[in-house]
């Protein structure tokens, strides 16, 4: 069975610095997805960033991006430019063979102004 | 192209009695997943079902159940109410079983009392 820990319960930074979020995992799949999905106040979930297991390179979405490491099973999420509307929760999630969502428990990120 | 939706968006019932919760996918998605969220036990997975089957459940007692029609909506129904069940259910729909992308749909809010 796959797990997605995120260890870290709540995180803060100040608007336009820049903050990594953390997350391991575990799984016996060589092919696999991971992903962070943000989950603002308002409670829709939004998928940020993807990453395929097979690509070496990190993914990047604008001011969001990830430092995966394969082999140590780690999947960070640094945002850049930190900015108001980046207050959420952030939830680590994996996919693999089965294409259901494991996700981690979540982080509260506060960005102060 | 209109997101995913889900209704009602809040839902108080009572111990013992049953509810239904509907899910309309994105244009053209054909996957949709269902799954929980509580402040102890986080985002859990409940199924997924694609083209009117079943494909996936998580571990959830036989009191929760769904299904698909063929325009892709989903229903998910409980019966037998716990004060536990109290929830957001989260809908997510994605183009095809292994497209990996899934679209989270605002929950709805089950209070059970």
């Amino acid at each position: 069975a796959q797990t997605v820990t995120q260890s870290q319960p709540e995180m803060s930074v100040q608007e336009a610095e820049t903050v990594t979020l953390s997350c391991t995992y575990d799984t016996s799949e060589n092919n696999y997805y991971l992903f962070w999905y943000k989950q603002p106040p308002s409670r829709q979930m939004i998928l940020v960033i993807r990453q395929e297991a097979y690509k070496q390179q990190n993914a990047t979405e604008n001011r969001f991006s990830v430092n995966f490491q394969k082999a140590a099973k780690s999947f960070s999420l640094k945002i850049s430019d930190s900015q108001l509307g980046d207050t959420a929760m952030y939830f680590c999630a994996f996919t693999g063979a089965n294409s259901k969502l494991t996700f981690g428990k979540g982080i509260t990120l506060s960005v102060r102004p | 192209k209109a997101g995913v939706t889900q209704t009602p968006r809040y839902l108080i019932k009572t111990r013992g009695q049953q509810v239904t919760l509907s899910c309309s996918p994105i244009s053209g998605h054909r996957s949709v997943s269902w799954y929980q969220q509580t402040p102890g036990q986080g985002l859990q997975f409940l199924f997924e079902y694609f083209s009117e089957t079943q494909r996936n459940k998580g571990n959830f007692p036989g009191r929760f159940s769904g299904r698909q029609f063929s325009n892709s909506r989903s229903e998910m129904n409980v019966s037998t109410l716990e004060l536990g069940d109290s929830a957001l259910y989260l809908c997510a729909s994605s183009l095809e079983v292994y497209s990996y992308e899934q679209y989270f749909g605002p929950g709805t809010r089950l209070t059970v009392t």
